[in-house]
């Protein structure tokens, strides 16, 4: 069965205390891992895709990278702004429904100043 | 680029009453739209799938008869939530994809149902 795991569920830190997300995936013919935030009554918002093991890429104070079985959000001297819940998505090239995404439960970033 | 919208983004019905949520993809044309609904602290779950002129395919569970989806252009999909309950009550985001195959999601539609 296909799954994605986040951890932590949740996570405190202090403004300018670096620290890393994790999404694992047990997913037969991956096609692409993509990371969203999500702010209260708002709909997720595009962070990065990623699609091959090895591959990173770099938006402000995050960075996404991707291996075989998992990937990681690292988040560099966050800032209070930088709160919000963060999810990551699975798209893989099997099944009947065509770009479907399954998603993590997601991790809830606080970051107090 | 790559903005979705949603309207309304927020309704209130009465129980046994139908309502009708638009997504529009703005700045594209969109080969597929998804549709999810979300419970407070909860992650998104996928309701139904749907591609411009054909029906919509709906998640193990899903009633298709209950949430009505229509896909009748490459920038409109419509969700009709047909007589309403209040456990229908939740977020509803909709979702868009293009030849790229990523998602761009919609601001999302609070419904209450009471």
């Amino acid at each position: 069965e296909d799954q994605v795991t986040q951890s932590p569920e949740a996570l405190r830190l202090q403004e300018g205390e670096s620290s890393s997300l994790n999404c694992s995936y047990t997913v037969s013919g991956l096609r692409g891992l993509f990371w969203y935030r999500q702010d209260p009554g708002k709909g997720p918002e595009f962070l990065f895709t990623l699609y091959s093991a090895g591959e990173e890429k770099e938006k402000e104070r995050l960075k996404a990278t991707l291996t075989k079985k998992e990937s990681f959000l690292h988040i560099t001297a966050p800032k209070p702004e930088d709160s919000a819940t963060y999810l990551c998505a699975v798209q893989y090239t099997g099944g009947t429904s065509y770009g479907k995404l399954t998603f993590g439960q997601g991790t809830i970033l606080t970051v107090h100043p | 680029g790559a903005v979705v919208s949603q309207h309304p983004s927020w309704v209130i019905c009465k129980s046994g009453t139908s309502v009708k949520i638009e997504c529009r993809s703005l700045d594209f044309q969109a080969t597929t739209m998804f549709w999810y609904r979300q419970f407070p602290k909860q992650s998104l779950m996928l309701m139904a799938t749907s591609n411009e002129g054909s029906k919509a395919t709906y998640e193990q569970g899903v009633e298709k008869d209950k949430f009505l989806i229509n896909h009748a252009s490459l920038t409109l999909s419509t969700l009709t939530v047909t007589s309403a309950h209040p456990e229908d009550s939740s977020f509803y985001i909709c979702s868009a994809t293009g030849h790229d195959y990523e998602q761009y999601f919609g601001p999302g539609t609070r419904l209450t149902v009471t």
